[in-house]
């Protein structure tokens, strides 16, 4: 049985940077069978890609967020990770880690974990 | 990159059908069958229901289909009960190796 978690701060100051991680079991993620991205959702609001990452390389990006976001691997942890620099309060939201086996397709979703963007 | 045009809300009795479009572009939705749709509820992850536009994971009821005519997808929840009340979600491949999501529906059973 696949399963992710994500686990980081829950607050963050403006202007500093968001760092999650996404611990996966029942799968490898250097395996190039799947891809393995983020989403958020802000409070009362809907679900926004930010990027994804292919076990075996190769990361993509969602073009509103590139130039903040960096997605890697951890393959001796088996983990995931998402840093989001330069935060703002619009950037509260709870994030997802989930599974791709193939494009725009996400099977398998951690519960999330909510950030909070605040001085 | 704009959201996906979802209803904001949809609702039916118990027993009927309910069907909630998902309206893109030739870029996106009209370009290729790489669409999918997830239900949500109140406090949980999103979870996928149809996957490559007519696709059901294991597990899913077969009240659930999916369909597309141009650039707009469609999911229809068949025989609507109880437990299908939840917000649902479309999601496409935009292309450049981008994915997008739709704005989500709440759907109401009456």
């Amino acid at each position: 049985q696949v399963q992710l978690q994500e686990s980081g701060p829950g607050l963050v100051k403006p202007s500093q940077t968001l760092s999650l991680t996404c611990t996966v079991s029942g799968a490898s993620v250097s395996s190039g069978d799947y891809y393995w991205g983020w989403i958020r959702q802000p409070p009362g609001k809907g679900l926004e890609w930010i990027g994804y990452l292919l076990g075996s390389g190769g990361t993509y990006y969602n073009p509103s967020l590139k130039s903040r976001v960096d997605i890697s691997v951890d393959t001796s942890n088996n983990q995931v990770s998402l840093k989001l620099d330069s935060v703002t309060a619009a950037d509260t939201a709870m994030y997802y880690c989930a599974r791709n086996p193939h494009i725009a397709a996400f099977d398998y979703w951690g519960l999330g974990t909510l950030v909070t963007v605040a001085s | 990159q704009s959201a996906l045009t979802q209803p904001p809300s949809a609702s039916g009795s118990p027993g009927q059908a309910v069907t909630i479009s998902c309206t893109g572009t030739s870029s996106d939705v009209g370009a290729h069958n790489y669409v999918s749709w997830y239900q949500q509820r109140p406090g949980k992850a999103p979870k996928l229901i149809i996957s490559e536009l007519t696709k059901r994971p294991s597990g899913v009821p077969d009240r659930f289909s999916g369909s597309k005519s141009g650039n707009t997808a469609s999911l229809t929840v068949s025989g609507l009960q109880a437990e299908d009340e939840a917000d649902y979600y479309c999601c496409s491949y935009a292309g450049g190796n981008s994915v997008i999501f739709g704005g989500g529906t709440k759907v109401t059973v009456l």
